[in-house]
């Protein structure tokens, strides 16, 4: 099984919609950050959370950490296409200073 | 804005020859990592440096590959003999306290 699961695996929302992805480790979080990714192109930091309950929000996206669900949530509020791409989740599950294990990513489009 | 950049963008190359990725982390950054990233799948971690030496590695991370912080500035990632399944997306990446930003890759076509 994988160490980080990340839910759904796509989604396809309208434009205007408000939506929530997922990512949950089967091992203690150290850290957890979100990126998002363009098909076939580099990773854009978003977000890094470290202590259970914070949340950090940029723009229309918030991220928050449940350490004792070993999970965090992504949410996009009123979606548009640029948020559009793929979302994948970094967890440091081995220590602070462990190196990042990623998921599997989610594939969020965005129709107009 | 700082940011971790890599040469080349994408290099194609025989199989069995030797190819060299280089990345310049940000400037106060103290750790440093190769990631990389098949089409279409996961990143996968491949080596961590820290204090000029290899501080984690993966299965991946084999005979073939070596990594070297030559200058202080410049960090390398080297594959002596490229295989066709050495084909991805290259990502450096670096670290100061929290925060780890990705370069934007380094494409590898193994003919």
């Amino acid at each position: 099984s994988q160490e980080l699961e990340q839910s759904p695996q796509s989604l396809i929302v309208q434009e205007g919609k408000n939506l929530t992805i997922n990512c949950t480790s089967s091992k203690t979080l150290y850290g957890l950050y979100w990126y998002k990714q363009k098909y076939g192109e580099g990773l854009i930091f978003l977000m890094m959370l470290q202590k259970g309950g914070e949340e950090k929000s940029h723009e229309k996206i918030t991220a928050k950490l449940d350490e004792k669900k070993q999970q965090s949530s992504l949410h996009i509020t009123a979606s548009q296409p640029s948020h559009a791409g793929i979302y994948l989740c970094g967890a440091l599950l081995g220590g602070a200073n462990s190196k990042l294990t990623f998921g599997k990513g989610i594939t969020l489009s965005v129709r107009p | 804005e700082p940011e971790v950049t890599q040469t080349p963008s994408h290099q194609v190359t025989q199989m069995g020859q030797e190819v060299i990725l280089r990345c310049v982390p940000i400037s106060n950054h103290l750790y440093f990592y190769w990631y990389r990233q098949i089409l279409g799948q996961k990143v996968e971690f491949l080596v961590s440096f820290y204090n000029n030496e290899i501080s984690e590695k993966s299965e991946i991370f084999d005979d073939q590959f070596s990594v070297e912080r030559p200058d202080g500035s410049n960090f390398t990632l080297k594959i002596r003999s490229t295989k066709l399944e050495d084909s991805a997306m290259y990502f450096c990446a670096s670290r100061a306290r929290g925060e780890l930003f990705f370069g934007e890759g380094s494409r590898l076509t193994v003919l």
